[in-house]
């Protein structure tokens, strides 16, 4: 089975513009968690989508948003970008139909994201 | 709220030496706990999970840990490190679908 993918692996983008990263989930997998790495505040969490419905949030503004598409896949936006908001975005999938879930979240290599 | 914490940033083990990593955590309900590992530039890769049953859990590349309710500890540990082993490890807790994060702990294997 193919493993998480994540595009592009790197991007740069300046002060003010908003980009848009991509995930593509684990064959089968229908939950999509992307997260946040940072030096300073470590592995944070963004958002969980399930079944194209966001099913629960993260302590971040809103100019973080995400979507989930009917086979799953998963795109998350920031807009009006800081330089702050330079970090590695991760992405994870996993079954996890339940919640609480005991499933394994299974992540992808990230997307790199710098703001100048 | 479930929280981690990893009170070590660094480990230094010497090649074919014991490997522990330490871990405590605090949650609501029961423990869903997990290990992961991050090479440079990489993303997160599984090594094992608690859910109940046997304390002593086994995982990928050798390693295991012991869930410990009493001292709500989960220390990862290998018997014998090697110096591929060197990376960036994590500890989490799963709660409503989401994992809780340890700062992580840098483990450097020396030759």
């Amino acid at each position: 089975k193919a493993g998480v993918t994540q595009t592009p692996r790197y991007l740069i983008k300046t002060r003010g513009q908003q980009v848009t990263l991509s995930c593509s989930p684990i064959s089968g997998h229908r939950s999509v968690s992307w997260y946040q790495q940072t030096p300073g505040q470590g592995l944070q969490f963004l958002f969980e989508y399930f079944s194209e419905t966001q099913r629960n949030k993260g302590n971040f503004p809103g100019r973080f948003s995400g979507r989930q598409f009917s086979n799953s896949r998963s795109e998350m936006n920031v807009s009006t970008l800081e330089l702050g908001d330079s970090a590695l975005y991760l992405c994870a999938s996993s079954l996890a139909g339940q919640v609480p879930s005991t499933d394994t979240q299974y992540f992808g290599p990230g997307t790199r994201l710098t703001v100048l | 709220a479930q929280s981690v914490a990893q009170p070590e940033d660094q480990v230094n083990v010497a090649e074919g030496n014991p490997l522990t990593v330490k871990c405590t955590y605090s949650v609501s309900g029961n423990p869903y706990l997990f290990w992961y590992v991050q090479y440079p530039n990489r993303g997160l890769q599984f090594l094992l999970k608690y859910i109940t049953g046997d304390n002593l859990v086994k995982g990928s590349y050798g390693f295991e840990a012991e869930f410990n309710k009493s001292q709500t500890s989960f220390h990862l540990k290998k018997p014998s490190a090697l110096v591929s082993d060197s990376a960036l490890y994590f500890c989490a807790a799963e709660g409503n679908n989401r994992l809780a994060f340890g700062k992580g702990n840098q483990v450097v294997v020396i030759p």
